[in-house]
């Protein structure tokens, strides 16, 4: 019954890496979201995406690009890992026609950048 | 500015009920969300407000009042499994999310 699926749960990579993480929904849902979640701190939105092709900047997109070529995959890339941006990071998803917009969030991924 | 509390922390016993508050300040408000997400694990939709007043929803609750900026998700008949933290999230005037820190909530036997 899965439904958001990030693909790597736990990630160690050194500063100046180029960092990939993968976000798959099987909901047929068009909005897709990348959020960073830190002690203390609320989640932080970093990009989202309304349609394929298409994205867009949240609060926190510096030092992140994304990538969205089909529906169902939504990418977060860090072209060169800082050790700030050691963190778990939590792809979402949802359907426009949800009046209330429920996210549905995938497991997480915890970057940890050397 | 826009802002949304909650406290960090808080302890109950198995079987009681405890009350988790979220407070909030907007220019705009278009709904308020709680979700709970179990350590380790995506967080989870509980509950949505837009309308003042009490939405239950089994042994959850969720209450809002916009005049006050206020709203608190009430837990009965605690169960362990209710272990979690609980997010409060604010959808603003431009319908983006304003997300609190989160309530970390402990239940003892």
């Amino acid at each position: 019954d899965v439904k958001v699926t990030q693909s790597s749960r736990y990630l160690v990579k050194r500063t100046g890496e180029k960092v990939f993480l993968e976000c798959v929904q099987d909901m047929d849902h068009e909005n897709m979201f990348w959020y960073r979640q830190d002690p203390g701190l609320g989640l932080r939105l970093i990009y989202f995406s309304y349609d394929v092709k298409m994205k867009e900047k949240g609060d926190i997109p510096e030092g992140y690009s994304v990538s969205r070529e089909k529906k169902e995959r939504f990418s977060l890339i860090l072209e060169s890992a800082s050790t700030n941006q050691t963190s778990m990071y939590l792809c979402a998803s949802s359907h426009p026609s949800d009046g209330a917009n429920v996210l549905t969030f995938g497991a997480g991924s915890r970057l940890t950048v050397l | 500015g826009q802002n949304i509390d909650q406290p960090t922390e808080m302890t109950a016993t198995e079987g009681a009920i405890v009350q988790i508050n979220c407070t909030y300040q907007t220019s705009g408000f278009n709904g308020l969300f709680w979700y709970q997400q179990h350590a380790g694990e995506a967080p989870t939709f509980l509950s949505y407000n837009v309308l003042d007043g009490l939405e239950e929803k089994g042994r959850f609750s969720s209450f809002l009042s916009r005049s006050k900026g206020y709203s608190y998700l009430l837990l009965k008949e605690l169960q362990m499994k209710d272990s979690a933290s609980y997010l409060c999230a604010l959808k603003n005037s431009n319908y983006q999310l304003i997300w609190g820190a989160g309530t970390k909530l402990i239940i003892k036997p």
